[in-house]
């Protein structure tokens, strides 16, 4: 199983970018690294996904390098409505064992 | 834009007593997720679904916990006896399972369930 590491929480201000670093020494070949944002007394919500180099939405970029040991997921220009915990998960899904989101980054954004 | 229903959106009981709830995933979504959130800490995965078959149920605690998908659409969680330390949030998924790898899970705004 591929554990994740994150951030604790981060703090930030209305509209700079920001950067959340996930670590996940033991990805799997076939496993992909998705983001997910969860406010408070809500489910998660999909951000992004990808398995290796560069994507980007209209709501966010995942860089990944070429080994994808590593994810950092970009939020640029945040508002105080980002303020909410992101979770890196890691897994290909087939089996409900693998799916395993971690403590997630809890984002504050300030004024 | 088609959500996740669950219902009820919050409930409080006596330890010892059922519970039960309800999910309805959205119209076409395979693959149905349960997951309990405890405050401060991320959703752990209890039952995977696909149709009405469970694909993976390792995580859920048999001896009072159990779930159902009859007909491959809406889904029921129980707990009997429910225990102090069920207390959290149940949280209910569903997905289209068109690409195993790169499932997308679309999540509903939960059932916060406090044990007294």
């Amino acid at each position: 199983l591929a554990k994740t590491t994150q951030p604790i929480s981060m703090d930030s201000y209305e509209g700079q970018e920001v950067n959340i670093t996930c670590s996940h020494n033991n990805i799997a070949t076939n496993d992909y690294i998705t983001w997910y944002q969860q406010f408070p007394s809500q489910g998660p919500r999909f951000i992004i996904q990808g398995y290796k180099t560069k994507v980007t939405n209209e709501v966010a970029s995942l860089f990944i390098p070429a080994d994808r040991k590593s994810s950092t997921l970009s939020l640029p220009r945040v508002s105080l409505s980002d303020t909410a915990v992101y979770y890196c998960l890691v897994g290909d899904y087939s089996s409900a064992s693998k799916i395993i989101f971690g403590s997630g980054t809890r984002l504050s954004i300030r004024p | 834009e088609a959500e996740v229903a669950q219902s009820p959106r919050y409930k409080i009981t006596e330890k010892s007593q059922a519970v039960a709830f309800w999910c309805d995933p959205i119209s076409g979504h395979a693959t149905l997720y349960w997951y309990r959130q405890i405050l401060g800490q991320g959703p752990e995965l209890l039952v995977q679904f696909q149709d009405e078959s469970v694909v993976d149920d390792s995580q859920l605690p048999k001896d009072r916990f159990s779930a159902e998908r009859l007909k491959g659409v809406d889904s029921t969680l129980k707990i009997q006896p429910a225990e102090l330390g069920d207390s959290a949030m149940y949280l209910c998924a569903s997905s289209l399972w068109q690409e195993i790898d790169t499932d997308t899970q679309y999540f509903g705004p939960g059932t916060r369930l406090t044990v007294l």
